[in-house]
């Protein structure tokens, strides 16, 4: 199985600030990676897939980047509607993995 | 409007059963694969079922392996996860979610718990 590892687990963060996020894969999964937006008691929220296109709706403050084994998303300035928990899930193997999440809280 | 609705969920005794559903609209369903994707209390994501769109071929995580089943009715726009032998560790929220024509999950519910407990 491919594992995911999301770091940090939680982060603290001001309103304004630029947040990075980090996923690493176990193995490599070309372009084959995604990142989901949860806020409590909603579903999750696809923000990017394919490493790096953004779903439409959703914005350019979120970016992804990152090839191989190792992926990055970005808020380039934190604003209040953005605290939630992040997670990253590869979709190229079965069986699909998600990471274990980043919580974004409010400094 | 694109949709998709769970339903089914509810307190099991550990060794029961319990069949979730998930009906969709404003789709072509069967051009879809789909998911289920559950959520344990407080914890993280767990994929658990995929069923390709015609219901031919269908994968599933190890630990449900042998005790879930997914299956879809084309006919009706929906989707099942049939669950038998229920543990406590199988207690979690169950989503069910659309894999878009890149394979990324594009489209959720919004879930229905399900408690495993005595």
């Amino acid at each position: 199985d491919i594992q995911m590892t999301q770091s940090p687990s939680s982060l603290s963060a001001s309103i304004g600030d630029r947040v990075t996020i980090t996923c690493r894969a176990s193995q490599g999964i070309s372009k084959y990676l995604a990142w989901f937006q949860q806020k409590p008691g909603r579903a999750p929220k696809c923000l990017i897939y394919d490493v790096s296109s953004l779903l439409s709706g959703v914005p350019s403050k979120f970016s992804g980047s990152g090839v191989g084994t190792d992926f990055t998303l970005t808020i380039s300035s934190l604003q209040p509607e953005d605290f939630a928990t992040y997670y990253c899930q590869q979709y190229y193997r079965y069986p699909l993995t998600f990471g274990g999440g980043t919580k974004v809280e409010i400094k | 409007e694109v949709q998709l609705v769970e339903s089914g969920g509810g307190l099991v005794q550990p060794g029961g059963s319990l069949m979730l559903s998930c009906a969709a609209s404003g789709f072509s369903f069967s051009a879809f694969f789909m998911t289920w994707v559950r959520q344990t209390p407080g914890k993280g994501l767990q994929w658990v079922a995929d069923i390709k769109g015609d219901g031919r071929e269908n994968y599933y995580v190890d630990s449900v392996k042998g005790r879930f089943t997914i299956s879809r009715d084309n006919t009706k726009n929906s989707l099942y996860l049939q669950m038998n032998s229920l543990s406590v560790e199988d207690t979690a929220v169950y989503y069910c979610a659309r894999r878009s024509y890149n394979w990324y999950f594009d489209l959720w519910g919004r879930g229905t718990l399900v408690t495993v407990s005595s």
